[in-house]
């Protein structure tokens, strides 16, 4: 079975920039979540969508958005880049109920100059 | 504010030996309970999970155990091997949902 895949696997954009990143879940697994990993703050929770739809948020302002196509594929938005975007951005999938493990992708490097 | 929190940055361990990755949290809504193996360059892989009515969960040589009037967890790889070698996360969710907690990670070294 295919794991999560994350592309591109790196990315280097400068201040202002927007960037577009994508995931594709597991087959069958309808959650996607989104992780920012940075060295200062660890893994954050960025927000989860499940069935095309956001279901979960984490604290991170609005210029953080992403979406849902009905094949389960999801792809985070970030607009007006800022230095401090600089970090590993994390997709996970799941089934999408309670209880069942995330599974990761590889994540996107985004480097913000 | 860390709801999930790993004390030692890291650790290391003789070959054959028991590691012992040990994790706290604050949150006493949380009620499932996960640990990831990171290695450089790749996302996290998930290992081992328990929910919040167990204190102990086993899957091969990796074992986990809740203490929730503690509110602690602790991972236990036994017998530890060189491939171990990876940063090791704890993490949690509340009920109900799919979003984690992670901890800050804690570095296990396996010496041969």
């Amino acid at each position: 079975k295919a794991g999560v895949t994350q592309t591109p696997r790196y990315l280097i954009k400068t201040r202002g920039q927007q960037v577009t990143l994508s995931c594709s879940p597991i087959s069958g697994h309808r959650s996607v979540s989104w992780y920012q990993q940075t060295p200062g703050q660890g893994l954050q929770f960025l927000f989860e969508y499940f069935s095309e739809t956001q279901r979960n948020k984490g604290n991170f302002p609005g210029r953080f958005s992403g979406r849902q196509f009905s094949n389960s594929r999801s792809e985070m938005n970030v607009s007006t880049l800022e230095l401090g975007d600089s970090a590993l951005y994390l997709c996970a999938s799941s089934r999408g109920d309670a209880n069942s493990p995330l599974h990761f992708g590889n994540g996107t490097r985004l480097t913000v100059t | 504010d860390q709801q999930v929190k790993q004390n030692s940055p890291s650790l290391s361990v003789q070959e054959g030996r028991i590691s012992i990755l040990n994790c706290d949290y604050t949150n006493s809504m949380f009620d499932y309970f996960l640990w990831y193996k990171k290695y450089p360059a790749e996302g996290p892989t998930f290992l081992i999970s328990i929910s919040s009515i167990k204190d102990k969960n086993e899957d091969g040589r990796f074992t986990v155990f809740l203490n929730k009037s503690a509110k602690h967890l602790s991972l236990h790889i036994v017998p530890s091997q060189p491939g171990d070698s990876a940063v090791y996360f704890c993490a949690a969710s509340p009920p109900g949902a799919n979003n984690l907690f992670f901890g800050t990670g804690t570095r296990l070294t396996v010496i041969p």
